[in-house]
């Protein structure tokens, strides 16, 4: 059974740019939640959606949006990209309730 | 939401115990803990989570205190594959958001 994946796994932007990152959650979870990790801290809660819907938002500007698509996959947004934006963005999956959640391994986003 | 904190670094060496403490002295009820560790920028890989009493997997033990303000995770026979960073996180009450903090570095020495 495949495991959260991610695409891309790497990618390099420009400022001001824009980019859109993809998960795709383990089979018959519906929830989704994303969080980016700059170099040397843990990971920040970004968005959580269940069911096609916004669950809960992280101290994020409004450049960072997201969205679940009726397969249960996301997109992750940002726009106008800024340096400090270079990070590791990762993708959790999981049922609904004191259940575990699963990782992706990430896409690492280098903004020059 | 529970605010964990932990060492930010913790020695042991290849085949012993390895103990790495949590604080969670604001935790509810209800609130799960959960134990997550991330090698060298992979995605974090869950181990164990439990709410009141101890639990073991075939990849550790969990100690929790009876006051639930503190937890234990435990891995028997440290291996050098075992060196990242470890996370002990207390997910929101009434959504899945992970607070992640700054974790413990384990680092196994042969």
């Amino acid at each position: 059974d495949a495991g959260v994946t991610q695409s891309p796994t790497h990618l390099i932007k420009t400022r001001g740019q824009h980019v859109t990152l993809r998960c795709s959650p383990i089979s018959g979870h519906k929830s989704v939640s994303w969080y980016q990790q700059v170099l040397g801290q843990g990971p920040q809660f970004i968005f959580q959606y269940y069911e096609k819907e916004e669950r809960g938002r992280g101290n994020f500007p409004d450049r960072f949006s997201a969205r679940q698509f009726p397969n249960y996959s996301s997109e992750l947004n940002v726009n106008a990209l800024l340096l400090g934006d270079s990070a590791l963005y990762l993708c959790a999956s999981s049922f609904p309730g004191n259940t575990e959640a699963f990782f992706g391994q990430g896409t690492r986003l280098t903004v020059v | 939401d529970a605010k964990t904190t932990q060492p930010p670094s913790m020695d042991c060496a290849e085949g012993r115990a390895a103990n790495l403490p949590c604080n969670h002295s604001t935790i509810s009820g209800n609130e799960y803990v959960y134990w997550y560790r991330q090698i060298h920028s992979q995605g974090p890989q869950y181990i164990i989570h439990g709410l009141k009493n101890n639990e073991t997997n075939e990849m550790a033990s969990l100690i929790i205190t009876e006051d639930r303000k503190s937890s234990t995770l435990i891995l028997p026979h440290a291996t050098l594959r075992d060196t990242a960073v470890y996370y002990c996180i207390a997910p929101g009450r009434f959504d899945r958001r992970f607070y992640f903090g700054s974790g413990t570095k384990l680092n196994v020495k042969p």
